[in-house]
């Protein structure tokens, strides 16, 4: 059964830095993109960030550009998102997704972990 | 970018109503577009990829049309778990983006 959980989600201050992390389990990690999105709370949804197989190739959202990496770890089966430079509109809950090869949709999603970026 | 828009943005329906969602990309997405089902607190779920391609384990009532700039979700007959919000997605260039979401309510 694919799996895919977050954590590292929690309340920051303005202008401060988080990681979130997302393990993978069930499917052959090293084999699938992956990808971060994200839904601030009662609005709908944002794609933040794409990582390749190799993690060569990555592409961010320009709400984020700057200020977010998506890395992963494929001995780890885990990808990453460190966010620096962080605002009150970073707020919402952010979900890992296993990309469908081929499609650029995501077909599998984690739970999500909220991020909450308040003084 | 490409901006994705969904008709109506919300909508009232009775159990075995036929119901259809549009959804308009600004510039031809080709039929890299895909659907999303979304309950409260819970993660969406890919319903329908390259815009007419039913996603493994969903249910045949729902179905995908369209191509270019013009797309529809039809669930043929609504069932009561199926009262949720819906999203389109195009995935033909980046940024990918999402339509602002359909609430199917019941009446």
């Amino acid at each position: 059964e694919v799996q895919l959980v977050e954590s590292g989600g929690g309340l920051v201050q303005p202008g401060g830095s988080l990681r979130l992390s997302c393990a993978a389990s069930g499917f052959t990690f090293s084999s699938y993109e992956m990808n971060w999105v994200r839904q601030a709370p009662g609005k709908g949804l944002e794609w933040v960030s794409y990582i390749s197989i190799s993690g060569t190739t990555i592409y961010y959202a320009d709400s984020v550009k700057g200020r977010f990496t998506i890395s992963r770890d494929n001995a780890k089966n885990s990808v990453y998102l460190q966010m620096k430079s962080l605002r009150a509109e970073d707020t919402a809950v952010y979900y890992c997704a296993r990309d469908y090869s081929g499609y650029d949709s995501f077909e599998y999603w984690g739970q999500g972990t909220l991020v909450t970026v308040s003084s | 970018d490409i901006q994705m828009t969904q008709s109506p943005s919300s909508l009232s329906a009775s159990v075995g109503d036929r119901v259809t969602i549009t959804c308009r990309a600004s510039q031809s997405v080709s039929s890299y577009l895909n659907w999303y089902q979304q309950k409260p607190g819970k993660a969406p779920k890919l319903l329908i990829y390259d815009a007419s391609s039913l996603q493994s384990g969903v249910p045949s009532r729902f179905s995908g049309s369209g191509s270019g700039t013009d797309f529809t979700l039809t669930i043929s007959s609504l069932q009561p778990e199926d009262f949720a919000t819906y999203y389109c997605q195009q995935s033909y260039s980046t940024p990918w983006t999402f339509g602002q979401g359909t609430k199917v309510e019941i009446k």
